[in-house]
């Protein structure tokens, strides 16, 4: 049973413009949840997290929203660049259990 | 290094052999996760430890998997008698598992292909 899920495998977004990954998940005792990014044969590297009881957590070019009544949650990053073209990984834990999406693939054009 | 160690890095093997992967977490983290990942798939949960125990071994596939943690440190996941639907990348993270919240760091992965 998937409690995260990221439904689009895949987004290609200008250099520049803004990109938006989407997260669902289905448990409400969920109390962080965390944004990872990957490159080819390397492991996922933590990019920001939020906390259940905030709304909004930004971080330079990346902001996380979370909408708990959704159940969802946004990584925004603005100015798109080349360099953010990986694989991006929605998690989120209960204690120490974390939980993960299958991921959205990032292309930025140059 | 400082962050999590994995070996082997490549692990090709025939059907039916028995393979270790090792994890070397970061210094003092006493909390170690192990996932796989498939083609094309997402990052599977397979067990978890706190210290030497393992409180959640729900995500271990089949029997032919098993896992253990000695002192506090390293860990080694065994498959036996390898299958072909096993090929994937075995990746191991640590995090301080303290009070609070700590996200977990990863290695790199084991690329584990079964022949």
């Amino acid at each position: 049973d998937q409690q995260v899920k990221q439904n689009s495998p895949s987004l290609s977004v200008q250099e520049g413009r803004i990109s938006i990954l989407n997260c669902d998940y289905t448990n409400s005792m969920f109390d962080y949840f965390l944004w990872y990014k990957k490159y080819p044969a390397e492991g996922p590297t933590f990019l920001i997290s939020i906390s259940s009881i905030k709304d909004k957590n930004e971080d330079g070019r990346f902001t996380v929203f979370l909408n708990k009544s959704a159940k969802h949650l946004s990584l925004h990053i603005v100015p798109s660049q080349p360099g953010d073209s990986a694989v991006y990984f929605c998690a989120a834990s209960t204690g120490n259990q974390f939980y993960f999406g299958t991921g959205t693939s990032l292309t930025v054009i140059p | 290094g400082a962050g999590v160690s994995q070996s082997p890095s490549n692990k090709v093997t025939e059907k039916g052999k028995d393979v270790e992967l090792r994890c070397d977490p970061i210094s003092g983290h006493t909390a170690l996760y192990w996932y796989r990942q498939r083609l094309g798939q997402g990052l599977e949960f397979l067990i978890y430890f706190q210290g030497n125990s393992a409180p959640d071994k729900s995500g271990l596939p089949s029997d032919r998997f098993s896992a253990e943690r000695t002192g506090e440190s390293v860990s080694t996941l065994t498959i036996q008698r390898t299958q072909q639907e096993d090929s994937a990348v075995y990746l191991c993270a640590s995090s301080s598992g303290g009070q609070g919240f700590q996200f977990p760091h990863f290695g790199d992965g084991t690329r584990l292909s079964i022949l």
